[in-house]
This record gives C-alpha cells, sequence and structure tokens, in this order.
C-alpha cells in the first residue's frame, strides 16, 4: 500500500527565506510523486510531478523538488518565499501512472509567510 | 473553456437529509474522483469511476453513493447513514494517461 507522511502541518517563513517542506513516502513500486497547492475554499492546483525522468523537477511559480530514493523522500523548495505562496501544500503518490492510478495524499503543510 | 464545475458551492444539510453534489466536466475526461477533505486530514478518497456506468469505492465510501450515467456528470449523494458529513469535497477528473484537474470544491455543513 502506498502512503505519504508530510513532516510539519504548519511551517512559517519570512518574505525572502528559503522554504522547506517535507514529504516521505512509502510505496512498494516505484512511485509517481506531486506536490499541490491549495488556496482557500479552492481546488488544488499542480505545482509538479516526478514520474521517473529527472530526480530534480521543476515546477511553476519557482518552485522545485528532488527525489532521493535512497532516503524514499520528495521535498518541496523554493529559494525565496513571496507572500502569494501563502497556502496548504500537498504531497501525494501514486503507484501507476496508467488507467488506474489514484493518487493517496499527505495531511497537508499550512505555509505562513511574514513580511 | 474547459473545466470542473462543482456545484453549489456552500450547502447546508439538516440531520437525517441526503443531499447531492454536482460535479460536471466538459474536458473529455474519462476517469472522475470524489474526495473529502477536513482540516488536518489531507484528503480521502470515496469513489472513482474510470468509464461510464462503472464506479469504485475508495477509502471512505460508507454513506456515501454515487452513479455515472454520462462521461460529463459525477454526482455524489451524501446519505443519512454517513455519521459526520461536515468537509469540503473536491471532485476531479483525469484523461487516460494524463494528470488531475481539481474543482472548487463544495462546503457542506450540517445543521
Amino acid at each position: 500500500a502506498q502512503s505519504v507522511t508530510q513532516l510539519g502541518s504548519h511551517v512559517s517563513v519570512s518574505e525572502g527565506a528559503l522554504v522547506l517542506l517535507r514529504c516521505n513516502y512509502s510505496s512498494s513500486v516505484p512511485p509517481y510523486l506531486f506536490w499541490y497547492v491549495q488556496y482557500p475554499n479552492q481546488g488544488l492546483q499542480l505545482l509538479l510531478k516526478y514520474t521517473s525522468a529527472a530526480t530534480l523537477v521543476k515546477g511553476i511559480n519557482g518552485f522545485e523538488a528532488e527525489f532521493k530514493k535512497s532516503e524514499t523522500s520528495f521535498h518541496l523548495t523554493k529559494p525565496s518565499a513571496h507572500m502569494s505562496d501563502a497556502a496548504e501544500y500537498f504531497c501525494a503518490v501514486s503507484e501507476s501512472g496508467g488507467s488506474n492510478y489514484k493518487l493517496t495524499f499527505g495531511k497537508g503543510t499550512l505555509l505562513t509567510v511574514n513580511p | 473553456d474547459g473545466g470542473i464545475t462543482q456545484s453549489p458551492k456552500y450547502l447546508f444539510r439538516k440531520e437525517g437529509q441526503n443531499v447531492t453534489l454536482s460535479c460536471e466536466q466538459n474536458l473529455n475526461h474519462d476517469a472522475m474522483y470524489w474526495y473529502r477533505q477536513d482540516p488536518g486530514q489531507g484528503l480521502r478518497l470515496i469513489y472513482y469511476s474510470q468509464i461510464v456506468n462503472d464506479f469504485q469505492k475508495g477509502d471512505i465510501a460508507e454513506g456515501y453513493s454515487v452513479s455515472r450515467e454520462k462521461k460529463e456528470s459525477f454526482p455524489l449523494t451524501v446519505t443519512s447513514a454517513q455519521k459526520n458529513p461536515t468537509a469540503f469535497y473536491l471532485c476531479a477528473s483525469r484523461p487516460q494517461g494524463g494528470g488531475y484537474t481539481f474543482g472548487s470544491g463544495t462546503r457542506l455543513t450540517v445543521v
């Protein structure tokens, strides 16, 4: 069975500081990994995804994530936080990229950006 | 513009009543999903459908029902058997081999 653990339900950074949101996964097969962002009372927007190509994945809004198999991690980073980055972030895993894939989500990390 | 439309955005239900949440997509996607979101719990899968007239239970299907009579539509009924229905409900769709597109959600409150 697949699962995701997001370390830290709430992360607070200053504007301009490094953003690091942690995600560890469990999967019985090579996983597909995703990061989504959610603004209040809205749906989820895909930031980036790992599908077994390059281990360093670049996404939208300056975010990137690195797949580390040995650590079963897929942490999300951004060099310099902006006020508009304040939102909730979800890591998700799927064991298949084919027609029968379901996403399993972590519990989310709320990012606060302080001026 | 193509997308997923969930309606209504806010819904209030009295205890003991069934209520149906609408999800419509014009993306021609084959698969559709319903997730429930509670604070601090992430998203949990209720039901999903990969093709018209077929659907499968997710991790928390008890107290919910769905239908998939048309490719574009995947309504979710929250029945009186669901003991704690107050939550944010998200619908999503996906083409074969493609990524998820999410709707903007319906917030259901039991009063």
